[in-house]
């Protein structure tokens, strides 16, 4: 069975523009979440989208935004770049089974820097 | 309070020893409790789970869960060069929101 496909795998922006960064989960998979991973802040939750729903969220301004569609491949975009938005992006997708008891996969991730 | 803590290391160990990673969560609804590794520069690698009370073996790893502790650990018996890494520790909580440590830092030496 394949494994999360994310693309592109590298990516180089300018401050003020908006990239969006693709996801595609395993198979079968209908939970898909985002992480940036920073050196210094490690791994953070940025949201989870299940049946095309974003049901969690974390801490991340308005600028980061995603969305699901209806064959569970995910998109994430982040408008107006900051210096501070270089990072890993890091997808994951899991079965989402009830009560919490399935695990999570990640991607290869997306490098994204800004200058 | 941080969800999940783990001491950042960095944890040094000879070739051939035992490394023992250690992790506690705060949400005591959590049920189901992972052990990820990660090289320099790649994504995170899902290398065991775990989802009650006691040990379970995979290999060279174990993993020993308390959930009346609020604890987590991974032993990696007979260390190799290869296992050095990052080892993340992560918990799912009933509302499907996954938590990760900050991760400990692991290297072995030949």
């Amino acid at each position: 069975k394949a494994g999360v496909t994310q693309t592109p795998r590298y990516l180089i922006k300018t401050r003020g523009q908006q990239v969006t960064l693709s996801c595609s989960p395993i198979s079968g998979h209908r939970s898909v979440s985002w992480y940036q991973q920073t050196p210094g802040q490690g791994l953070q939750f940025l949201f989870e989208y299940f049946s095309e729903t974003q049901r969690n969220k974390g801490n991340f301004p308005g600028r980061f935004s995603g969305r699901q569609f209806s064959n569970s491949r995910s998109e994430m975009n982040v408008s107006t770049l900051e210096l501070g938005d270089s990072a890993l992006y890091l997808c994951a997708s899991s079965l989402a089974l009830h009560g919490g008891t399935d695990e999570q996969y990640f991607g290869p991730g997306t490098r994204l820097t800004v200058t | 309070q941080k969800e999940v803590e783990q001491n950042s290391g960095p944890l040094s160990v000879p070739e051939g020893a035992i490394a023992s990673l250690n992790c506690t969560y705060s949400d005591r609804g959590s049920q189901s409790f992972f052990w990820y590794r990660q090289y320099s520069g790649k994504s995170p690698e899902l290398i065991m789970f775990i989802y009650s009370n006691g040990d379970k073996e995979d290999g060279r790893f174990t993993a020993q869960l308390n959930k009346a502790s609020q604890y987590v650990s991974l032993l990696i018996r007979d260390s190799q060069p290869s296992d050095s890494a990052t080892y993340l520790c992560a918990v799912n909580t009933p509302g499907n929101q996954f938590y990760f440590g900050t991760g400990t830092s692991l290297t072995v030496i030949p």
